[in-house]
């Protein structure tokens, strides 16, 4: 099955500059890879996601990026405000099967 | 539109008490999930229904637990015997379909805590 890695655990960053989150997965058929965002206490929700058919997306401040070939995938969020300070989960799934998430990134924002 | 709902928000119950908790997804979508995320951890995956097939129980820590999913709506997920490492948040997710393509969305959780 499906085994998605991701690293930093933790990640601080100073507020303006960018944070960057790197995901590995094992199964090549996945095809799929979306990001959530959990604020402490709250639920995690969608924030952004990429399919197998492109190689990066944008969306303002978040982008991520994929390599099929090596397996990662990447989030990528610049110019870092306190509200993004959060933990942010990769996840890949394809499309007879479920999502499996990686541990969490815990992104500290410092002012 | 009404999202994805969990009760109890929280549940406090003695070691060795069984327990049930109550996942209602939102309308029409095929797909749920059952997580659990300890304190400061990640989400680790219980279980997963999609409309009439078999669910996957892979994720299942032991066999004191089990969910149901009732007509294809609202599951169950009951712990037997609880035990202090049950102690944590426990997560629903619905989504509209499986795997690619669809956004799974999260209840707001039940938290547990084993006395």
């Amino acid at each position: 099955g499906e085994n998605v890695e991701q690293h930093p655990s933790t990640l601080s960053v100073q507020e303006g500059d960018s944070a960057v989150i790197k995901c590995t997965y094992s199964d090549s058929a996945s095809n799929y890879f979306p990001w959530y965002k959990q604020e402490l206490g709250k639920r995690p929700q969608l924030i952004i996601d990429i399919r197998s058919n492109v190689g990066e997306k944008k969306d303002q401040r978040i982008a991520v990026t994929l390599n099929k070939t090596a397996k990662h995938f990447s989030l990528h969020i610049t110019e870092t405000q306190p509200e993004d300070s959060a933990v942010y989960f990769c996840a890949a799934s394809n499309t007879d099967d479920k999502i499996i998430f990686g541990k969490g990134t815990r992104l500290h924002i410092l002012p | 539109g009404a999202g994805v709902s969990q009760s109890p928000s929280n549940k406090v119950t003695e070691k060795g008490k069984d327990v049930e908790l109550r996942c209602d997804p939102i309308s029409g979508h095929t797909a749920l999930y059952w997580y659990r995320q300890s304190l400061g951890q990640g989400l680790e995956f219980l279980i997963y229904f999609q409309g009439n097939s078999a669910p996957d129980k892979s994720g299942l820590p032991s066999d004191r637990f089990s969910a149901e999913r009732t007509g294809g709506s609202v599951s169950t997920l009951t712990i037997q015997r609880t035990q202090q490492e049950d102690s944590a948040v426990y997560l629903c997710a619905s989504s509209f379909g499986t795997g690619s393509s669809y956004e799974q969305y999260f209840g707001p959780g039940t938290r547990l805590t084993v006395t």
